[in-house]
Parts: structure tokens; sequence; C-alpha cells
């Protein structure tokens, strides 16, 4: 079965500065990656995807992120982060082969951006 | 297309009384998912559907939660009785497929008191 860890809980940034949430995954092929984000009182909303090709994926509200298949990761960067980014992200990973079509989701990541 | 409708969007109830939350998927969406979300466990998946049959349930907390998908556009998760550790906001969620990712409604906040 996948699974997936989000290292850090909170993170704190200034505006204008650039980020970089970390996400490592564990699943034995080549997997499904979401990177989502939610904003207070919403649902979430699908920034990006990765399931074959270009390792670097490029999202909405411009967001990127990289699959890195040797260190298991798929960290979502944006290099210059504005007050709208404060939310909470979550990484999800589902299976390529099987799985039912479930994605398992990490337990998110606190973004707050200082002025 | 609308996207995933929930409803209602706020739910306050009294302990020991049924709640019944509702969704919307996706307009050709084969695949419709519950969550529950809160402070102490995250997302946690409950049930979901493919092709309106229940594939995995294991989620669902106790015989209290029952979930249907009577036809591909409507789905209900009802609690009954429900009582004051059921307060989460539920998402529905629905998906083409696992490359697709999911596409999430706004989700219902419910309040148990």
């Amino acid at each position: 079965a996948q699974s997936v860890t989000q290292p850090d809980i909170h993170i704190t940034v200034s505006e204008g500065a650039s980020l970089e949430l970390r996400c490592n995954y564990s699943y034995g092929a080549t997997p499904y990656l979401f990177w989502y984000v939610q904003s207070p009182g919403q649902g979430l909303q699908l920034l990006l995807k990765y399931f074959s090709g270009d390792t670097l994926v490029q999202g909405i509200k411009g967001f990127e992120a990289e699959f890195k298949r040797s260190q298991s990761s798929f960290n979502l960067r944006k290099p210059s982060v504005h007050w709208s980014d404060a939310a909470e992200y979550f990484c999800a990973v589902g299976a390529s082969r099987g799985g039912g079509n479930k994605l398992t989701f990490g337990t998110g990541t606190q973004l707050k951006v200082e002025l | 297309d609308a996207g995933v409708i929930q409803s209602p969007r706020h739910e306050v109830t009294e302990m020991g009384q049924e709640v019944t939350l509702r969704c919307k998927p996706i307009s050709g969406h084969d695949y419709l998912f519950w969550y529950r979300q809160t402070m102490m466990r995250g997302l946690e998946l409950l049930i979901y559907f493919n092709n309106n049959v229940p594939i995995d349930d294991s989620g669902m907390p106790e015989d209290r939660f029952s979930a249907k998908m009577p036809n591909a556009s409507f789905s209900t998760l009802k609690i009954q009785p429900s009582e004051p550790r059921d307060s989460a906001v539920y998402f529905c969620a629905s998906s083409s497929g696992t490359a697709f990712g999911y596409t999430f409604g706004s989700g219902t906040r419910l309040t148990v008191v």
C-alpha cells in the first residue's frame, strides 16, 4: 500500500520569499502524485499532478513540483510567495497499478505568510 | 460544470438526531468518495463508490454511519443517532480515475451539540 509523509506541520515565510514544501512517498512503482491546497472554510483544490513524463510539473497559481524517484519525493515550490498563498497544503499519492483509485493524503502543511 | 455540490454547508443538530449529508458529483465521474476532516485526525476516507457500488467502507467509524448512492448523480451520508464526537467537516469528492485526481466539494460543517 502507498503512504505519504509531509514532515513539516507548519511553515512561515515572508511575502516575496521562495517556498518549498516537502513530500515523501512510499510506493513500489511510479506513483500518481498530487498537491492540493485548502483555504479556510473551503474544500481541497488541485494545484498540480504528476503521473508520467517530465518530472517537473507546473500547476496553477505559479506553483511547481518536481518528482525525484531516487529520493521518493515530490516537493512543491514557488519562487515568490503572495499573502494569498496562506493555506493548508496536502500531498497525495495514488497507485498506478490497482489500488482502486484511492488516494492517500498526507497530514498537511499549514503555510503562514508574513507581510 | 458546477463542480461537486454538497448540501447543506452547515448543519447544527442535537445529540441523538439523524443527520443526512448530500452530494452531487461531477457528471461523468464514476468514483465518489466521502471524507471526514478533523483537527485531531486530519482527512479520513470513510467510504467510496465506483459506478454507484460501495467498494470500500472500512473507514466508516461504526454502524451509526451509512452511505448510499442510488444513482450516478446523488449520494448521501447518514448518521443515526448523531453524537458530539461526529462534529467535523465532511467532504465529498468525485473522480474519473486515479491519474486525474479528485475534485472536492466545499464540505458540510457538522456540529452536534
